[in-house]
């Protein structure tokens, strides 16, 4: 069965510094493809960037860039120079064959001062 | 703005009540898609129409049911509300279903709480 697995209930991050945040998935469809969506505390669901199974470079969306390990199913996100504003929840998914998306449980990212 | 709209923004309901959740896709989005976000269960799919027949379901409960109309706004029906019902729920649309890339575009969500 399909799965996505986000370890990381919690980060810190200093503003203008990287971060990490990770995500492992899990499936036996060799197309596939893999989105990082941002929720506020306002609750809204904010796409951030996506990668497809065949793509050959890692995905880039301004800040944002997706760390795209296949052999090892990691698709991890970096935010680079982080802001107050990128503090939220941040969800990895991945889209199944039937174009659902499977989501991870989240990682609330702090970003302080 | 993603152009997905959903009303109403919350709801306050009984349980044992049946409310009616609405979302209009994005313009020329084909697919509708509705998921539920709870905090014992996380965000999970329920139902995907595309063209106004129903494409693929998830752990939707059988008390909900939803449809697409032909001008492509989806209605979820909840019936019979429990308190565990209580929730967030998204509709997502997208233009159509199994391209190489098929982002889906989130409504606001409609807050939907049970007492």
């Amino acid at each position: 069965a399909q799965k996505i697995t986000q370890t990381q209930p919690g980060m810190f991050v200093q503003e203008k510094e990287a971060v990490t945040l990770d995500c492992t998935y899990d499936t036996s469809d060799p197309s596939y493809g893999l989105f990082w969506y941002k929720q506020p505390s306002s609750g809204e669901m904010i796409f951030l960037i996506y990668q497809g199974s065949y793509d050959q470079q890692n995905a880039t969306e301004g800040r944002y860039s997706l760390n795209f390990q296949k052999a090892r199913k990691s698709a991890n996100l970096v935010i680079s120079a982080s802001q107050l504003g990128d503090s939220a929840m941040y969800f990895c998914a991945m889209r199944d064959n039937t174009d659902k998306l499977i989501f991870g449980t989240g990682t609330r990212l702090q970003v302080f001062p | 703005d993603s152009g997905v709209t959903q009303t109403p923004k919350h709801l306050i309901t009984a349980t044992g009540q049946r409310v009616t959740l609405r979302c209009s896709p994005r313009s020329g989005d084909l697919s509708v898609y509705w998921y539920q976000q709870s905090l014992d269960q996380g965000l999970q799919f329920l139902i995907q129409y595309y063209n106004g027949e129903e494409r693929a379901k998830g752990n939707i409960l059988e008390r909900f049911s939803a449809q697409q109309f032909p001008d492509l706004h989806s209605e979820l029906n909840l019936s019979s509300l429990e308190l565990g019902d209580s929730a967030l729920y998204f509709c997502a649309s997208s233009v159509g279903y199994s391209f190489s890339y098929n982002e889906q575009f989130f409504g606001p969500g409609t807050r939907l709480t049970v007492l």
